[in-house]
């Protein structure tokens, strides 16, 4: 059964740091590019990052760019999204997905953690 | 970036009726159009991929159409359970963008 676990969120103040974590079973992570997706309290879904199999291309959205930084290590079936210098508007749940393509559909989701970005 | 518009924001339907929600793109993107289910306090779940192909375990239902601009997605004799938002995404260019969501409510 493939199985997505994100982790790692929580309170934070404006310009701080949170590292969010993704544990991936059931499936060989490595054959997959991943995404960060979130969705702020109440609103719509908005894609965050994404990173191919072997952590060679990486593509971020306008807003989080020189603040997020996605990476994967394929050893421990684990994607990770260092997030600096945070903003309110970053509050959100946070949500790992797979995906066999760059240009393609995410199959499957993780059940998100959320992120508050609160003085 | 391309944007999706959905219409519309929100659908009050009762059992058995037919719905039917369009996401429009500013461009074209062919049939790089997918379509999520999200229920209250659960993550997203794939619908249809590539504007119109089925996807395992989905009940047939659900249908999508359409192709360049314009896309709908259809639930033919909607179901209680059926009550949830609706999301298209689009992944013919960077960034991947989602259309605002259409919420659906069950008389």
């Amino acid at each position: 059964e493939v199985q997505l676990v994100e982790s790692g969120g929580g309170l934070v103040q404006p310009g701080g740091s949170l590292r969010l974590s993704c544990a991936a079973s059931g499936f060989t992570f490595s054959s997959y590019w991943m995404s960060w997706v979130r969705q702020a309290p109440g609103k719509g879904l908005e894609w965050v990052a994404n990173i191919k199999q072997d952590g060679s291309e990486k593509y971020y959205v306008d807003s989080v760019k020189g603040r997020f930084t996605i990476s994967r290590d394929n050893a421990k079936n684990s994607l990770y999204l260092q997030m600096n210098s945070l903003r309110a508007e970053d509050t959100a749940v946070y949500y790992c997905a797979r995906s066999w393509y760059s240009y393609a559909y995410w199959d499957y989701w993780g059940q998100g953690t959320l992120v508050t970005v609160s003085s | 970036e391309i944007v999706l518009t959905q219409s519309p924001d929100f659908q009050s339907v009762t059992p058995k009726e037919k719905v039917t929600i369009t996401c429009r793109a500013s461009q074209s993107i062919g049939s790089s159009l997918h379509w999520y289910q999200q229920k209250p306090d659960q993550s997203p779940k794939l619908l249809i991929k590539y504007a119109s192909q089925s996807i395992s375990g989905v009940p047939s239902r659900f249908s999508g159409s359409g192709s360049g601009t314009d896309f709908t997605l259809t639930i033919n004799s909607l179901e209680a359970e059926d009550a949830a938002a609706y999301y298209c995404h689009q992944s013919s260019s960077l960034p991947w963008t989602f259309g605002q969501g259409t919420k659906v409510e069950i008389k």
